[in-house]
């Protein structure tokens, strides 16, 4: 079973609106990352958070953490059509470097 | 640094043949991922080597398949023989150390018919 799961499974939204992603997981973890993954690409890192923080800035880009609800969202700030993609939480259980990736939300931009 | 490199980028091949996938990792990445995306089962890890020795095989769905890497810079994951049900994309991923990002190849894009 996957560790994390995403919501929504996609969403859809006007160029310059804020995207928000939501993952859920069920154990603890020593850090969650997020993924992009373009049509027919592969996966690019975005942000990696600890499990001792709770939020990270990067760009337009904001993640948070709460142990507590085992949750992390993803802010996408003033999207772009080219934000259009799919993204993925991945959980680190132990820090060994095995990730468990979530389904995914599909994030769709219009221009 | 040109990324990981995987090869080739589409496999097209038939029921019962062999297949081989390759991975250049990044240079100086300790770490090496296999991966497996299909529509219904997401994203996979497969196998995972870190200094060339396989850590974590237990996501290798069947004996036909296996994966080497014979040095810190080449990987193979075959699979023999394959079947319809093998059709996915395969990722080959690295990392410079536990508990790091990791970084994706482009994929293969594997059709078994």
């Amino acid at each position: 079973s996957q560790q994390g799961e995403e919501d929504p499974q996609a969403l859809s939204i006007q160029e310059g609106e804020n995207a928000t992603m939501n993952c859920s997981y069920k154990t603890s973890i020593n850090n969650l990352q997020w993924y992009r993954q373009n049509s027919g690409r592969g996966l690019v890192h975005l942000i990696l958070i600890r499990s001792n923080e709770r939020e990270k800035h990067s760009g337009r880009l904001r993640v948070t953490l709460d142990t507590s609800k085992k949750s992390s969202s993803l802010l996408i700030t003033a999207s772009r059509a080219a934000d259009t993609a799919s993204y993925f939480c991945a959980t680190d259980m132990n820090a060994g470097n095995m990730l468990t990736f979530g389904g995914g939300t599909r994030l769709m931009v219009k221009p | 640094d040109a990324g990981v490199i995987q090869s080739p980028r589409h496999e097209v091949t038939e029921m019962g043949q062999e297949v081989t996938l390759r991975c250049k990792p990044i240079s100086g990445h300790d770490y090496l991922f296999w991966y497996r995306q299909t529509m219904m089962r997401g994203l996979e890890l497969l196998i995972y080597f870190n200094n060339n020795v396989p850590i974590d095989d237990s996501g290798m769905p069947e004996d036909r398949f296996s994966a080497k890497m014979p040095n810190a810079s080449f990987s193979t994951l075959k699979i023999q023989p394959s079947e319809p049900r093998d059709s996915a994309v395969y990722f080959c991923a690295s990392s410079p150390g536990g508990g790091h990002e990791q970084f994706f190849g482009p994929g293969t894009r594997l059709t078994v018919l």
